[in-house]
């Protein structure tokens, strides 16, 4: 499977800023998600960035909100902006690894954003 | 309802036994289906994925698929203290065409020596 970072590993900001989170995976994927993950809580896709077109948001995020980039088939960012402290949470990307019928989703080690 | 259900537990069993958990899901037309192991502090790992009906083993786990029931499991044998995590099910439902897991809440599994 493919070996995904996450950049910054956690942060502590202050509410009303943005962050930036990078994910590197180290093959050509087609598409990669962002996931969050709030305390005590499972995990719910926030949207699915493909390379060469806008992101699909999924129902309760916006673009303004958590706006996305993938300007190639090997990274992707997620900013959250704006924070308030109801955005603390695990922000987690995946890539899906398709071969034949099956199909397979990995995540990276993840971000810890505490909104302070 | 929930897409995706599991019981929160936690569950506990002692080392050595079977540890047996379960999940439903709601959408009948779902196709993928995967169990996730996330220890805490750490991100989700897959342990396994099961496509059709029956039964798949991987070494100490073995996932069940009934799609009739909407009903999937996962039986670890010879539980061990470091199988203690919280294991995700998850589907890619019929309607989604792209990739899209949904995660039930999570099963809290707690391996006693």
């Amino acid at each position: 499977s493919a070996v995904i970072s996450q950049k910054p590993s956690r942060d502590i900001c202050q509410r009303g800023t943005s962050l930036t989170i990078q994910c590197q995976v180290d093959s050509q994927v087609t598409m990669m998600f962002w996931y969050r993950q709030q305390p005590g809580q499972s995990l719910t896709l926030i949207a699915t960035a493909n390379q060469g077109s806008e992101a699909t948001y999924e129902s309760g995020f916006v673009i303004d909100k958590f706006p996305i980039s993938r300007p190639n088939l090997t990274f992707s960012t997620l900013t959250v902006s704006n924070m308030s402290p109801e955005d603390s949470s695990i922000y987690l990307c995946s890539v899906e690894d398709r071969e034949g019928a099956s199909y397979e989703q990995y995540f990276g080690p993840g971000t810890r954003l505490t909104v302070t | 309802q929930k897409e995706v259900e599991q019981n929160s537990g936690p569950l506990s069993v002692p080392e050595g036994a079977i540890a047996s958990l379960n999940c439903t899901y709601s959408d009948r037309g779902s196709q993928s289906f995967f169990w996730y192991r996330q220890y805490s502090g750490k991100s989700p790992e897959l342990i396994m994925s099961i496509y059709s009906n029956g039964d798949k083993e991987d070494g100490r786990f073995t996932a069940q698929l009934n799609k009739a029931s909407q009903y999937v499991s996962l039986l670890i044998r010879d539980s061990q203290p470091s199988d203690s995590a919280t294991y995700l099910c998850a589907v890619v439902p019929f309607y989604n065409q792209g990739g899209k897991l949904i995660f039930g809440q999570g099963t809290e599994l707690s391996v006693k020596p």
